[in-house]
């Protein structure tokens, strides 16, 4: 079985500076997906960054870059010049190629100065 | 589109009671997902489907059941409430299979089971 870990439960940052948030994950599989998901205060489940194993380079989205280290099983998301928006609960997630399951991190509360 | 609606945003229950909740979405995506999440955790799969009439467990499907009668409606039975289901619930879509397609997901349901 597949496990997320998020080792930081909380972090803050002053805004527009840059923020790295960890995950692990322990898996036998060759072929899979990695994803973050947002969680802001209003619940809803945001995918920030998609990051398919079989790709070397590292997927970025505007701010928002993973370094995806597979053979050390590391999947760290950096925010760059962070906004007040991005003040959320950030989930790290595993998906096996060919399964729909998703599996969760327990998440990093993440809260941006003003 | 109004994507994935979920219903009731919040519901009290009396342990032993029963009840459903209801996800809809009009992206006429072909598979739904319903995952719980407890304070503090990632969220978990319940239980998910690739398409009407086609329903398979998920991760914690123990005490829940579901029916997909329609490509849009994907209700989510509780038969016996127990405290152990105080969480939030959330209902997932996307178009299609795979790591690549992006999952939309509902706002949540919270239950609280006194």
């Amino acid at each position: 079985a597949q496990t997320v870990t998020q080792s930081q439960p909380e972090m803050s940052v002053q805004e527009a500076e840059t923020v790295t948030l960890s995950c692990t994950y322990d898996t036998s599989e060759s072929n899979y997906y990695l994803f973050w998901y947002k969680q802001p205060p209003s619940r809803q489940m945001i995918l920030v960054i998609r990051q398919e194993a079989y790709k070397q380079q590292n997927a970025t989205e505007n701010r928002f870059s993973v370094n995806f280290q597979k053979a050390a099983k590391s999947f760290s998301l950096k925010i760059s010049d962070s906004q007040l928006g991005d003040t959320a609960m950030y989930f790290c997630a595993f998906m096996k190629l060919g399964n729909e399951k998703l599996t969760f991190g327990t998440g990093t509360r993440l809260t941006i100065i003003p | 589109n109004a994507g994935v609606t979920q219903t009731p945003k919040f519901r009290i229950l009396k342990i032993g009671q029963s009840m459903t909740l209801q996800c809809t979405q009009d992206m006429n995506h072909n598979y739904m997902y319903w995952y719980r999440q407890d304070p503090g955790m990632g969220l978990k799969l319940i239980y998910y489907s690739v398409g009407a009439g086609i329903t398979d467990k998920g991760e914690v499907p123990n005490g829940y059941n579901v029916s997909r009668s329609t490509t849009e409606d994907f209700p989510l039975r509780l038969e016996l409430a127990a405290p152990s289901q105080t969480s939030v619930y959330f209902c997932a879509s996307k178009r299609i299979a795979g790591g690549a397609e992006t999952q939309y997901f509902g706002p949540g349901t919270r239950l609280l089971v006194l």
